[in-house]
């Protein structure tokens, strides 16, 4: 059964540590997606990647890195420097190209809170 | 700058009655657009989508009509059932490019009173 899995399901983090999201997909898909979700803004995108080994900014990057050394994974470090972390997370994947039917399939998401 | 628009927050419609979610897009390069559809923590889920060569979209109780010289898309739904209480998000693309990406609405939350 194709699909995309993020874990945990609920994160708690200390202040000054860094936590990394998991995000794997079967889909077969070419680009992932990193969201965040904050009541009032909507999805907002941290990372993407079209390809392997490449990847580029969203529109709210500081405070993130993120790697793709593998088609099905696109994991999302969240580092002390990210000043406002508690949010609902979101991982996204997608055929790259025009006339992505259906666009993106999203993950269940992620519940990072700083404690 | 905000390129894709839902100007309301919140609807409440009554069970049978019919839905009307709206959204203004601003880039006229846009020429795929998308709803999805969200619960409290889960992630988003396709629901329909339209092509700018056609101004209409159909599967089931959902129609997403498309108006290219206004720049303004809205989703029907009828009739309203509880189930569809969520919050629904208008996405857009210009789907020409490989790296095109969708962008989204900030959303609507749909009420579906008994």
């Amino acid at each position: 059964d194709g699909g995309i899995t993020q874990s945990p399901k609920y994160l708690f983090r200390k202040e000054g540590q860094n936590v990394t999201l998991s995000c794997e997909q079967n889909l077969n898909h070419d680009a992932m997606y990193w969201y965040r979700q904050d009541p009032g803004q909507g999805l907002r995108l941290i990372y993407y990647s079209q390809i392997v080994n490449d990847f580029q900014k969203g529109d709210i990057a500081e405070g993130y890195s993120v790697s793709r050394e593998k088609k099905e994974s696109f994991p999302l470090t969240v580092t002390s420097a990210q000043k406002n972390p508690t949010a609902f997370y979101l991982c996204a994947s997608s055929m790259a190209g025009p006339r992505r039917v259906g666009g993106y399939t999203f993950g269940s998401g992620t519940r990072l809170t700083v404690v | 700058d905000q390129q894709v628009k839902q100007n309301s927050p919140s609807l409440s419609v009554q069970e049978g009655r019919i839905s009307i979610l709206n959204c203004d897009y601003t880039n006229s390069m846009f020429d795929y657009f998308l709803w999805y559809k969200k619960y409290p923590a889960e992630g988003p889920t396709f629901l329909i989508s339209i092509s700018s060569i056609k101004d209409k979209n159909e599967d089931g109780r959902f129609t997403v009509f498309l108006n290219k010289s206004a720049k303004h898309l809205s989703l029907h739904i009828v009739p309203s059932q509880p189930g569809d209480s969520a919050v629904y998000f208008c996405a857009a693309s210009r789907g020409a490019n490989r790296d095109d990406k969708i962008i989204f609405g900030k959303g609507t939350r749909l009420h579906i009173l008994p």
